[in-house]
């Protein structure tokens, strides 16, 4: 069964620390995503990648950066986690070929920065 | 910029029960659009992905339409059990675009 895994399902830490989130995937997919899911804003973009070492901006990128150095992992970072970074994160992975490119998602990683 | 939105944001049906989700999104120029169901604190699984060029999936109890031109699609789920209730989301994908575009979800309770 192919799988989006992400490393940890809860997490806390404190403000201003630097935070990483991982995901890897087995599917051998060319997309990769995070997410952040907040109530009553539903899901929103921070960043996404079509291909190793590439990335593209999403709707929220500001406060995050991310890295791709292997096609299977890649990773979202919080320079200096802030209180209103706390949140779910969802990492999800796509293929491109048509027909085949819905998206799979992780468990999810429920942050919460103190 | 792509709009989803899903009515009602929250429903109740006794078990049993046949239902309609609704899913409705403003720009028809989509590439394809996939439904998702959410349990509590957990990540998204996907249920049915409708291409542009379809007009349905199915996969056992759940069956999804879509109708480009009026920019809508409706997620029908036969028969409902407790085990349905979740959160569902429809997701729409952008002609030339790569990510998705989510709707806010429909909160479904299935009672015993």
């Amino acid at each position: 069964d192919v799988k989006v895994t992400q490393s940890s399902r809860y997490l806390v830490k404190r403000t201003g620390e630097k935070v990483f989130l991982e995901c890897v995937q087995d599917m051998d997919h060319e997309n990769m995503f995070w997410y952040r899911q907040d109530p009553g804003l539903g899901l929103r973009l921070i960043y996404f990648s079509y291909d190793v070492k590439m990335k593209e901006k999403g709707d929220i990128p500001e406060g995050y950066s991310v890295s791709r150095e292997k096609k299977e992992r890649f990773s979202l970072i919080l320079e200096s986690a802030s209180t209103n970074q706390t949140s779910m994160y969802l990492c999800a992975s796509s293929l491109i070929r048509l027909g085949q490119d819905g998206y799979t998602f992780g468990s999810g990683t429920r942050l919460t920065v103190v | 910029k792509q709009e989803v939105t899903q009515i009602p944001a929250a429903l109740s049906v006794p078990e049993g029960e046949n239902l309609v989700l609704n899913c409705s999104f403003t720009d028809s120029a989509i590439y394809n659009l996939q439904w998702f169901r959410q349990d509590p604190g957990k990540g998204l699984t996907s249920l049915l992905l409708i291409q542009s060029s379809q007009r349905e999936q199915t996969s056992g109890r759940l069956n999804a339409s879509l109708d480009k031109s009026s920019g809508r699609s409706t997620l029908y789920i036969a028969a409902s059990q407790p085990g349905d209730s979740a959160t569902y989301l429809c997701a729409v994908k952008r002609s030339g675009a790569n990510n998705l575009f989510f709707g806010t979800g429909t909160r479904l309770t299935v009672i015993p």
